[in-house]
């Protein structure tokens, strides 16, 4: 049974804090994305990585960084969480030259 | 650039009621285009997909059919059921990109027995 795990369902985390969600994967995938789901505003996509060490932009990256250190595991930080960064954070990975993204279950993250 | 546009929900149905979700797409070329499901405390997970024009994705009980000439993706299902509650996601993925996914807002289904 294929499995993206993300390590936390829930956070709760004061403004300024520096904040780590991690994601991993048991699929030997090479791509891995993090996504931000808000009301009405569907996926976002933060930043995505193609392997080791390697990391893209997405559409709303600012605020945010990635690590990549392990093909497995895909780090998403927060250098300094503000409260619009208050979502439901996703984490992806798909193989490469596959169309089907598998998902986990998400890291509510509330910023105070 | 390559969107997604998907019916604004909520929507709430009657069990056994019949069920579209509308979606339509803007890209270059002819991409390829998903249906995911979301239910409540879960991740996204594939529902079907469909990669080339007129293509029929179904799984399920859902259909979608790859319409070029609309542009459009829309979800089907002839009788709905309470297990069909969820959040459903339009998406695609541009031809010739594969690491640029992107989805709709998001349509959240209620089913009523």
């Amino acid at each position: 049974d294929v499995k993206v795990t993300q390590s936390s369902r829930y956070l709760v985390k004061r403004t300024g804090e520096k904040v780590f969600l991690e994601c991993v994967q048991d699929m030997d995938h090479e791509n891995m994305f993090w996504y931000r789901q808000d009301p009405g505003l569907g996926l976002r996509l933060i930043y995505f990585s193609y392997d080791v060490k390697m990391k893209e932009k997405g559409d709303i990256p600012e605020g945010y960084s990635v690590s990549r250190e392990k093909k497995e595991r895909f780090s998403l930080i927060l250098e300094s969480a503000s409260t619009n960064q208050t979502s439901m954070y996703l984490c992806a990975s798909r193989g490469q030259g596959s169309t089907e993204a598998f998902f986990g279950q998400g890291t509510r993250l509330t910023v105070v | 650039g390559n969107s997604v546009t998907q019916m604004e929900g909520p929507v709430t149905l009657s069990e056994e009621a019949f069920l579209t979700i509308n979606c339509t797409y803007t890209a270059t070329g002819y991409p390829s285009l998903f249906w995911y499901v979301q239910y409540p405390g879960e991740g996204l997970q594939l529902l079907l997909k469909a990669t080339k024009a007129d293509d029929k994705g179904s799984n399920k009980g859902f259909e979608a059919t790859y319409r070029k000439e609309t542009t459009s993706f829309h979800l089907e299902k002839g009788s709905v059921q309470v297990s069909d509650s969820a959040v459903y996601f339009c998406a695609l993925i541009p031809r010739g990109n594969n690491n640029d996914m992107r989805f709709g807002a998001g349509t959240r289904l209620t089913v009523k027995p």
